[in-house]
């Protein structure tokens, strides 16, 4: 089965600590994204790819970094950095192209001890 | 600065009926608009989407509307099931590129 796989599903980090999410599909897909979902809100965007090696940033990516080594995996990485990471966090992926439907993981819940 | 609004955040509609889900948008440049629907501890999952050189999009049970002269989008369900209870996002692709921004939902229940 193509899909997205997003691990784990509920992730608890102490203070100061980095955590990294991991994020792989097998879609073929040449563009990845990471969203942040918090409560009430709509999905942000913290950075993007679209193609290997290269990522740009989205509009709430202070606190956070990401690699891009192979097509198939989108590892994001939570920095102590981030003051207020307690938040569930989509990875997605698409064809190259405007207006084209990403595909989502179910997601990891990251809460802070 | 919100490119995309969804101004309720809840409705409720009674099994069978029709539900409306509404999207307002402020940029005329977009060219497609897309509806996700998200259940609760899952990711969306792609619903339908329009292109902005038509006004109507239909599958099945659902179909989006687009108002391009009030800059508005709506989106039919009919007749509504209780399995469509969930959050729905509406979601625009920024300067044609490959992101999207998604307005902040509206959770939708229906009851028998």
């Amino acid at each position: 089965d193509g899909g997205i796989t997003q691990s784990p599903k509920y992730l608890f980090r102490k203070e100061g600590q980095n955590v990294t999410l991991s994020c792989e599909q097998n879609l073929n897909h040449d563009a990845m994204y990471w969203y942040r979902q918090d409560p009430g809100q709509g999905l942000r965007l913290i950075y993007y790819s679209q193609i290997v090696n290269d990522f740009q940033k989205g509009d709430i990516a202070e606190g956070y970094s990401v690699s891009r080594e192979k097509k198939e995996s989108f590892p994001l990485t939570v920095t102590s950095a981030q003051k207020n990471p307690t938040a569930f966090y989509l990875c997605a992926s698409s064809i190259a192209g405007s207006g084209q439907p990403q595909h989502f993981g179910d997601g990891t819940r990251l809460s802070i001890l | 600065d919100q490119q995309v609004k969804q101004n309720s955040p809840s409705l409720s509609v009674q099994e069978g009926r029709i539900s409306i889900l509404n999207c307002d948008y402020t940029n005329s440049m977009f060219d497609y608009f897309l509806w996700y629907k998200k259940y609760p501890a899952e990711g969306p999952t792609f619903l339908i989407s329009i292109s902005s050189i038509k006004d109507k999009n239909e599958d099945g049970r659902f179909t989006v509307f687009l108002n391009k002269s009030a800059k508005h989008l709506s989106l039919h369900i009919v007749p509504s099931q209780p399995g469509d209870s969930a959050v729905y996002f509406c979601a625009v692709p920024p300067g044609n590129t490959d992101k999207l921004i998604f307005g902040t939902g509206t959770r939708l229940q229906v009851f028998p």
